[in-house]
């Protein structure tokens, strides 16, 4: 079982903004990085550290943490946002993943 | 640019040993601030990470996985490995082998990226 929590399904209007969250007590001393992946494909990293975009990714995806939850925002969401996605950070185990979000966009 | 390819048999019989190659194109695999790790998918479930190695043989395991994998670094070919032993059918999924930054300080943090494509291993007799 995932020491990550995250909610397995949510919606959001085209256009509208959305934000996908992750809680888990590994949180509270490490920063998340944040995975879309769509059928078929290998996950893309989207976000990573403090609110880092690799090369690549639009500036409508952010991230943002408080306490034991970071968040990940897409802020107008568009069809091809829609995927899979991940949480991720560095525990002390090593490394965990949240379960997955499935995000559509109606 | 960074790319990463995974190969190796896509079907293992039970009880038997996976093993599979990363070859890191594009850049060198002696990286100082890099691991390298693998990562895999059961079908229809999530992520879950397994291990990751430093090019010198330093290496980190998932506790649950710790007793059966082993982890390589090849620096001459640019390649790591991962061998899993004694493997059943809950070992079925895509495998991932990834670059996997990370950043010590004030700050702790690592990510996975790039991801190679993949590689669907099997496990039936």
């Amino acid at each position: 079982s995932s020491e990550l929590t995250q909610d397995p399904a949510v919606s959001v209007a085209l256009g509208q903004t959305v934000r996908i969250t992750c809680q888990g007590d590994s949180l509270r001393n490490y920063f998340a990085s944040w995975y879309q992946q769509k059928p078929g494909q290998a996950p893309v990293l989207v976000i990573y550290g403090k609110n880092n975009r690799p090369s690549g990714i639009p500036d409508r995806f952010s991230g943002s943490s408080s306490g034991n939850t970071a968040s990940l925002t897409i802020t107008g969401a568009q069809a091809g946002d829609e995927a899979d996605y991940y949480c991720h950070s560095r525990d002390n185990s090593g490394n965990a993943f949240g379960g997955g979000t499935k995000l559509t966009v109606l | 640019q960074l790319q990463l390819q995974e190969s190796g048999p896509g079907l293992v019989k039970p009880s038997e040993t996976l093993s599979l190659t990363c070859t890191v194109s594009g850049g060198s695999i002696s990286s100082n601030s890099d691991y390298w790790g693998w990562i895999r998918q059961p079908p229809g479930k999530g992520l879950e990470w397994i291990a990751s190695v430093y090019y010198s043989g330093s290496t980190y395991y998932k506790p649950s996985l710790r007793s059966r994998v082993t982890l390589s670094v090849d620096t001459s070919k640019n390649q790591f490995s991962l061998k899993l032993t004694s493997v059943t059918a809950a070992d079925t999924g895509v495998y991932y082998c990834v670059r996997h930054p990370q950043i010590f300080g004030a700050d702790t943090y690592n990510w996975f990226d790039p991801w190679g494509q993949g590689t669907l291993v099997t496990v039936s007799s």
